[in-house]
């Protein structure tokens, strides 16, 4: 069935270095992949998404790629801020036999210490 | 303002004791679900709607019931609730039931079964 691995976590970096979160993902169509951020104590947020291959989602200075070739979503930024500490899960979604099928990874928690 | 809530945010209840948790939306979206989130486990989707009185098995249904007779909301009924329910439950909503829009997630509501 479908499935969506993320690295382990917890990560914790300092402020101003470059994140990477690698997510890869198996399915049997042409699913469309998405980033949602939780912060402490709250729902989840869409970061980002692609909907095709070679697509690339982008927000808050944050990208991702959708690989079809390697069957990945890896999630970059740049540059982090303290403010960007919160779980990150990696999704596909999928429509199955007329059904919308949507898979989370396990999350991985970030800390950025200042 | 737009928004996913969800009652009650905690709920600490005895097994065998009937409970439902509410959600409601109002943004006229056609897709509902709920999802439980577990350390190390991510989210996985217990039911999801697709419209009014269309319900179907997400990954994990049993002991879960839903009903969709409106469309802003979604209840979840745990009939007989046991230990290994506890968790914290997310309702979503999105709008179509396309595989690629964005889901929009309540605050969450955390269950503890004793």
């Amino acid at each position: 069935g479908d499935s969506v691995t993320q690295m382990e976590g917890p990560v914790t970096l300092s402020e101003e270095a470059f994140l990477t979160i690698n997510c890869t993902y198996t399915a049997t169509g042409y699913p469309s992949l998405f980033w949602y951020v939780q912060y402490p104590g709250e729902g989840l947020q869409l970061l980002l998404k692609a909907t095709k291959a070679d697509d690339k989602g982008s927000n808050k200075g944050f990208e991702a790629t959708y690989r079809k070739e390697t069957t990945s979503f890896h999630l970059e930024k740049g540059s982090v801020q303290v403010s960007d500490s919160a779980v990150y899960f990696c999704a596909l979604s999928e429509r199955i036999q007329g059904a919308q099928k949507l898979v989370f990874g396990q999350g991985t928690r970030l800390t950025i210490n200042p | 303002e737009a928004q996913v809530t969800q009652n009650p945010r905690y709920l600490i209840t005895v097994t065998g004791k009937k409970l439902t948790v509410t959600c409601s939306q109002n943004m006229n979206h056609e897709y509902m679900s709920w999802y439980r989130q577990d350390p190390g486990l991510g989210l996985r989707q217990i039911y999801y709607s697709m419209n009014v009185e269309v319900t179907d098995k997400g990954d994990v249904p049993e002991g879960y019931k839903v009903s969709r007779k409106e469309k802003r909301n979604f209840p979840l009924i745990l009939e007989s609730p046991s230990p290994n329910q506890t968790s914290l439950y997310f309702c979503a909503s999105s709008h179509g039931t396309s595989g690629n829009n964005e889901q929009f997630f309540g605050p969450g509501t955390r269950l503890t079964v004793l």
